[in-house]
């Protein structure tokens, strides 16, 4: 049973540039989510999917940010025009509803915006 | 304002010894309670849960014990390994999970 993962693990970039990060959660988990953490901080909750609806976005997720579900398995998160605040851990994690309890995350993929 | 709050930024104790980890939470809707391991450059490592309708959850070493009135849980692991070393995220769970800032936790030879 493969866990959740996370590619790339690294990337840098430069202010002003768009990144695009993939995550393929556990098979069959029907919840899909995206957390980012900073330094110092637990990770911090931006969107999450069922399936491939999205059903809930924090007001972290400015309008330079988008994701997706397409097919209801794997997703993206898109950052368009990169800031040096957006460098942070992307993390993703899945869920299968209705018999867990709890989320699995992939390794994440650390960003960092020069 | 924090939803959940990890108050001791870290802690140190003996290998062998009882280690209790606090966490304290301000919303009483939650439907649960986690408990995450996490390394340097990797994601956090699902521990242990506790339903908000029950008190206690045991997992081998570790036992998480939840107090609704005082709206206060802690993990107890027993005994302290070197492996243990490690943040701790206590976290709470409806849909999404709100995380708090975590407890370096420093297991000594």
């Amino acid at each position: 049973d493969t866990g959740v993962s996370q590619d790339p693990r690294h990337k840098i970039t430069k202010r002003g540039q768009n990144v695009t990060f993939r995550c393929d959660p556990i098979s069959e988990h029907n919840r899909l989510y995206w957390y980012r953490q900073t330094l110092g901080q637990g990770p911090e909750f931006l969107t999450y999917f069922q399936n491939e609806a999205q059903l809930e976005k924090s007001r972290l997720l400015s309008d330079r940010f988008s994701a997706e579900r397409p097919k209801g398995s794997f997703s993206t998160l898109e950052i368009q025009r990169t800031e040096q605040g957006d460098s942070a851990m992307y993390l993703c994690a899945s869920r299968l509803t209705g018999n867990q309890e709890t989320q699995y995350f992939g390794p994440g993929t650390r960003l960092l915006v020069l | 304002d924090q939803q959940v709050k990890q108050n001791s930024p870290s802690l140190s104790v003996q290998e062998g010894r009882i280690s209790i980890l606090n966490c304290d939470y301000t919303n009483s809707m939650f439907d649960y309670f986690l408990w995450y391991k996490k390394y340097p450059a990797e994601g956090p490592t699902f521990l242990i849960s506790i339903s908000s309708i029950k008190d206690k959850n045991e997992d081998g070493r570790f036992t998480v014990f939840l107090n609704k009135s005082a709206k206060h849980l802690s993990l107890h692991i027993v005994p302290s390994q070197p492996g243990d070393s490690a943040v701790y995220f206590c976290a709470a769970m409806n849909d999404k999970i709100i995380f708090g800032k975590g407890t370096r936790l420093h297991i000594l030879p």
